[in-house]
């Protein structure tokens, strides 16, 4: 079946360094590709998604690019800050219809001041 | 943004009762979705629900669950009768299209645990 690996477990950083957070794919389809947050307490927020092959999402200055040929969709930010100390999912959907979303384990990202 | 509300946020109940989770999903959604969460583990998808319809289930959807939506009110999970395994976050989602490379809006999930 689809899956999603998330290398990193958790993560900490400072403010203003850098953020990755590995993802990979395993899917039978073509999927299309997102990136969740989710803060304490609350549900999993849409960060953006790629649906396909090179398209890169953004948003909040987090980008990512679908890159097929890695199967990879890495979450990267140039500068964090305290405010972005949160769970990161990387998530998989089949484009054609609306199916559950498939979740990576996500990636506890904390920054200190 | 769009709201997904969930109640309660919280239930505690004894091995064997019935619970139904409530999920208020964003008003002008028509696709609708469970997943559960145990701690420490990843997000998994339990069913989707269109016009009235299960479209999707997984194999976590055991015969002891099941979903509706009378009326445009609620979207529920029933659970009857719960077992010890059923302890986990339980989370909604909607969606406005039929199309899975659409994002999900998520409630804040209601936490259930069965003694």
């Amino acid at each position: 079946g689809d899956s999603v690996t998330q290398t990193e477990g958790q993560v900490a950083l400072s403010e203003e360094d850098f953020l990755t957070i590995h993802c990979n794919y395993s899917a039978s389809g073509y999927p299309a590709l997102f990136w969740y947050v989710q803060y304490p307490g609350e549900g999993p927020q849409f960060l953006f998604r790629a649906s396909r092959d090179k398209e890169k999402g953004s948003s909040r200055g987090f980008e990512a690019t679908y890159d097929k040929g890695t199967t990879s969709f890495h979450l990267r930010k140039a500068s964090v800050q305290e405010s972005d100390s949160a769970v990161y999912y990387c998530a998989l959907g089949i484009n054609n219809y609306a199916q559950g979303l498939t979740f990576g384990l996500g990636t506890r990202v904390s920054v200190f001041p | 943004g769009p709201k997904v509300l969930q109640i309660p946020s919280h239930q505690i109940i004894d091995m064997g009762q019935m619970v139904t989770l409530n999920c208020d999903p964003v008003s002008n959604h028509l696709y609708f979705y469970w997943y559960k969460q145990i701690l420490g583990q990843q997000m998994e998808f339990l069913v989707n629900f269109y016009n009235g319809k299960v479209m999707e289930k997984s194999k976590l959807f055991k015969d002891q669950f099941s979903v509706e939506r009378p009326d445009g009110s609620y979207f529920t999970l029933k659970i009857q009768p719960t077992a010890l395994e059923d302890s986990a976050v339980y989370f909604c989602a909607s969606s406005p299209w039929d199309w899975g490379g659409y994002e999900q809006y998520f409630g804040p999930g209601t936490r259930l645990t069965v003694l």
